[in-house]
């Protein structure tokens, strides 16, 4: 049982440059979230989705977009690179959006834009 | 605004010893507090989630109490041991959203 996997786990881009990071996980979760996080900052959600052929911005969503043609894969895409958009990307699903439900994460995908 | 702030930001201590984590929080409405432990180039696992009428809750040498009254939590490590080495993130969900607030960390080394 892998969990959550995510692709790349390393990517240098040059700014203007676009690429795809891809989430996948095999426990069957409705709810899937792409999330950054930042030197002295808290993760922040970029786009999440309810279950497969949804999805919503969250909290930082500009210069992203997301899809969820299935259930098991939630892509993050960049259209072009900036600067601004290095950071470790983590993916999280989870069984449903209820208060307790527990998440579970990838190991993230360390992107650097130069 | 919502926030979620830890102290302290950093910690060392010594194998065996015992350690608080603190963290307050503005979240409202509140629905429940998590903590997760965060290694090294790692997602974060979660350690425990607690809604506001549980005061207490334990996973192995972890325990993490509420006061959901005052908005504080602490994360308290018995016995530490190195592999305890890591962030650990307190992260707050408001009643209603999908957003949960996390808070920055706190980054411990447990030393031999």
């Amino acid at each position: 049982n892998a969990g959550v996997t995510q692709t790349p786990k390393f990517r240098v881009l040059k700014t203007g440059q676009s690429m795809t990071l891809l989430c996948a996980q095999d426990m069957n979760h409705e709810y899937m979230y792409w999330y950054r996080q930042d030197p002295g900052m808290g993760l922040r959600l970029i786009h999440y989705s309810v279950g497969e052929g949804t999805t919503a911005k969250g909290e930082v969503p500009d210069g992203y977009n997301v899809s969820r043609l299935k259930k098991q894969n939630f892509l993050l895409g960049l259209e072009s690179a900036a600067p601004s958009q290095t950071s470790v990307y983590f993916c999280a699903s989870s069984y449903s959006g209820g208060g307790n439900t527990e998440a579970f994460f990838g190991q993230g995908t360390r992107l650097t834009v130069v | 605004k919502n926030q979620v702030e830890q102290s302290p930001q950093s910690l060392i201590i010594l194998e065996g010893k015992n350690c608080t984590l603190q963290c307050n929080y503005t979240v409202s409405p509140f629905s429940n507090l998590r903590w997760y432990k965060q290694d090294t180039g790692r997602g974060p696992v979660s350690l425990t989630i607690m809604t506001f009428s549980e005061n207490t809750k334990s996973n192995g040498r972890y325990t993490a109490t509420l006061d959901a009254d005052t908005k504080q939590s602490s994360l308290h490590i018995t016995a530490s041991q190195l592999s305890d080495s890591a962030s650990y993130i307190c992260v707050v969900r408001a009643t209603g959203t999908y957003k949960y607030i996390f808070g920055t960390g706190t980054r411990l080394k447990v030393l031999a």
